[in-house]
């Protein structure tokens, strides 16, 4: 079965500074994979996935991940926060099946 | 485009009271249905999913059930509410499984008195 570990429970973070999040997971089979964010009392929105192909991967609001199959790590960036960025991130992962299985999920949190 | 609706947003509730919150989906068929629970500082729990009418797999076991009456509606309920129960409920779709990414509702924000 395949599990997600987010490395930062929360990343504080200057406006307009970048920010990385960290995602790894562990899985005996490939993977899909995704990032969501969660605005207070929100659901999660999905800002990228990662299927197949090209590592790095471009989502909305000017996100990117990148996607390394030798250390089993998919991380999430940004060049250039904003206050609005601020909120939960959550890595989630896929074996192919119904399951997606979630991290614990990292707050950011954009400071002017 | 597709969209799910999830209501009410908000519901405070006493305990032993009973349960029922909705999903719906619009804009698309025979969806993957699916229930998550959300404790505050914690990830999602998968409760229930469902990849048809009628098709209900549990996830974990708990004091809560989930229907599917209708192709695009997906219900969670109790009879029987607890403390434990508190937190916030989500629903989510799929087109399919795997490389099909979860779309999720609003969320309902449950309180056990």
């Amino acid at each position: 079965a395949q599990s997600v570990t987010q490395l930062d429970s929360q990343v504080p973070v200057f406006e307009e500074a970048p920010v990385e999040l960290r995602c790894n997971y562990s899985s005996s089979v490939s993977v899909y994979l995704f990032w969501y964010v969660q605005y207070p009392n929100q659901g999660l929105q999905l800002l990228l996935k990662y299927l197949s192909g090209s590592t790095l991967v471009k989502g909305i609001n000017g996100f990117e991940a990148e996607f390394n199959k030798s250390q089993t790590s998919f991380h999430l960036r940004k060049p250039s926060v904003h206050i609005s960025d601020t909120a939960e991130y959550f890595c989630a992962v896929s074996e192919g099946d119904y399951k997606l299985s979630f991290g614990a999920g990292t707050t950011v949190t954009v400071r002017a | 485009s597709q969209t799910i609706h999830q209501w009410p947003a908000t519901l405070v509730q006493p305990v032993g009271s009973p349960l029922s919150l909705e999903c719906t989906v619009e804009g698309t068929s025979n969806p993957n249905l699916y229930w998550y629970r959300q404790a505050a500082g914690r990830g999602l729990q998968l409760l229930f999913y469902s990849v048809g009418i009628g098709q209900i797999s549990s996830e974990v076991p708990q004091n809560l059930s989930a229907s599917r009456p209708q192709d695009r509606q997906f219900i969670l309920s109790s009879k029987k509410l607890l403390l434990s129960d508190s937190g916030f409920y989500l629903c989510a779709w799929s087109g399919g499984v795997g490389s099909q990414p979860q779309h999720f509702g609003d969320g309902t924000r449950l309180s056990i008195l």
